[in-house]
């Protein structure tokens, strides 16, 4: 069965720290990888995508690398804010379950000011 | 481009009604993905279509939902005889290519908030 983990499921941090959000998948034969972001009540805003040939992508202050092998993905949010604080989410597009998008669960962010 | 549209955004149904749920996806996306979100659990994929065609309803349930995208007009998510276990939010998601395409990016609209009462 084809699943995506994140860790951890909640994060508390200070204004200013770096921080890494994890995902995990069971099969390395993807498509490609997207992180969203999720506000309470509010729908999804893709940050990145990453497709099976990269190793990773940038926007801003998020980096998120892919590494296929060991079934990984991280998202890296540097000098991390209040704004930043939402739910993270990541979500897998698999070879073989094509067309649909297999999510985490996501983390819960807090950036406390 | 404004984006992917869902209307309306909360909806509230005693059960036993009916409930349809709209999308519009964003201009020059062909593809449509419907999704579900329940309380504190993740989004589980429900429904692909493409103009006229069901492609992937492996994560619909078999009985009381359907879902269609007419040629003209936005994509139609339609739970019959709505029960409170169908109180969840609703995505639509849009993208250009299929899935199937490595570069594809899905876009996300802002969901629909169903409320069975």
């Amino acid at each position: 069965k084809q699943e995506v983990t994140q860790i951890p499921a909640a994060l508390s941090v200070p204004e200013g720290e770096n921080l890494v959000l994890n995902c995990s998948f069971t099969d390395s034969a993807i498509y490609n990888l997207q992180w969203f972001r999720q506000d309470p009540g509010k729908g999804l805003t893709s940050l990145l995508l990453i497709q099976s040939s990269q190793r990773e992508q940038t926007s801003g202050r998020l980096n998120a690398s892919l590494d296929k092998s060991s079934g990984r993905s991280t998202l890296y949010i540097a000098a991390s804010q209040p704004g930043d604080s939402a739910t993270y989410l990541c979500a897998v597009g698999f070879r073989d379950s094509s067309y649909k998008l297999i999510f985490g669960s996501g983390t819960r962010l807090l950036v406390r000011p | 481009n404004a984006g992917v549209m869902q209307n309306p955004r909360h909806l509230v149904r005693r059960r036993g009604q009916e409930a349809r749920l709209r999308c519009s996806p964003m201009k020059g996306h062909s593809h449509v993905y419907w999704y579900r979100q329940l309380p504190e659990e993740g989004l589980k994929f429900m429904v692909y279509l493409q103009k006229e065609n069901i492609i992937d309803e492996s994560g619909m349930p078999k009985e009381r939902f359907s879902a269609e995208f007419p040629k003209e007009g936005p994509s139609i998510l339609r739970i019959q005889q709505v029960v409170r276990g169908d109180s969840a939010a609703y995505f639509c998601a849009s993208s250009k290519t299929g899935q199937g395409v490595m570069n594809t990016e899905a876009f996300f609209g802002q969901g629909t908030r169903l409320t069975v009462v």
